[in-house]
């Protein structure tokens, strides 16, 4: 069965700091991989998604990157921090779900970041 | 651009009644239509999905039904319980695939 593991849980970093959250899914194999971030009160917003391999897509412009080294593994970065970076960070695989096509998100458990 | 509006929470409900959450989309062409539920403490999940038009997703005794005319996907369910508290989210998937877009969520509480 497919599996998703991302870590760290919680984060605690200062401003200014690098960031690495990393995700991996297990059980598939070349699987759409998207990062999501979900701020208090402002719901889930798509920050990158990947196709294939060094394929990433940015939704919006920000001092977060996204890279995928390998087929299932998706890594969130930063090189400096901002305070508007606190978050919980969800990865997810999308894969198709039967006939109809339609891409099925399957998330993590989630990365809560505190920026301080 | 596509786009998604539910509508805000949170709603509170008493155990047995009657559940609505409007969800209404802006999208080109003949996007996928979803819900999934934010249980406290974990992640989110799939609860149904909708491919098109008139199509109508179950499961745990929700339904919503694909409303093209009126670019609705409304969340019922006919009598909630205590362990449905949760976060309930809306989503689009744009035609061709890869991009999921979500609603702000809605939270439900239900109590006792």
């Amino acid at each position: 069965s497919q599996t998703i593991h991302q870590w760290p849980a919680t984060l605690v970093q200062p401003v200014g700091s690098p960031l690495s959250l990393e995700c991996t899914v297990e059980g598939t194999s070349n699987p759409n991989l998207y990062w999501y971030r979900q701020a208090a009160g402002r719901g889930l917003q798509l920050l990158f998604y990947s196709v294939g391999i060094g394929q990433i897509s940015s939704e919006v412009p920000q001092n977060l990157s996204a890279s995928r080294p390998q087929d299932r593994q998706f890594i969130l970065s930063s090189k400096k921090l901002l305070l508007s970076d606190s978050g919980f960070y969800l990865c997810a695989w999308g894969a198709s779900a039967g006939d109809s096509g339609a891409n099925v998100l399957t998330f993590g458990a989630g990365s809560r970041l505190t920026v301080l | 651009g596509n786009s998604v509006t539910q509508m805000e929470g949170p709603v509170t409900l008493s155990e047995e009644a009657f559940l609505t959450i409007n969800c209404t989309y802006t999208a080109t062409g003949y996007p996928s239509l979803f819900w999934y539920v934010q249980y406290p403490g974990e992640g989110l999940q799939l609860l149904l999905k909708a491919t098109k038009a008139d199509d109508k997703g179950s499961n745990k005794g929700f339904e919503a039904t694909y409303r093209k005319e009126t670019t609705s996907f409304h969340l019922e369910k006919g009598s909630v319980q205590v362990s449905d508290s949760a976060v309930y989210f809306c989503a689009l998937e744009n035609t061709g695939g890869f991009k999921t877009i979500f609603g702000a969520g809605t939270r439900l509480f239900v109590k006792a």
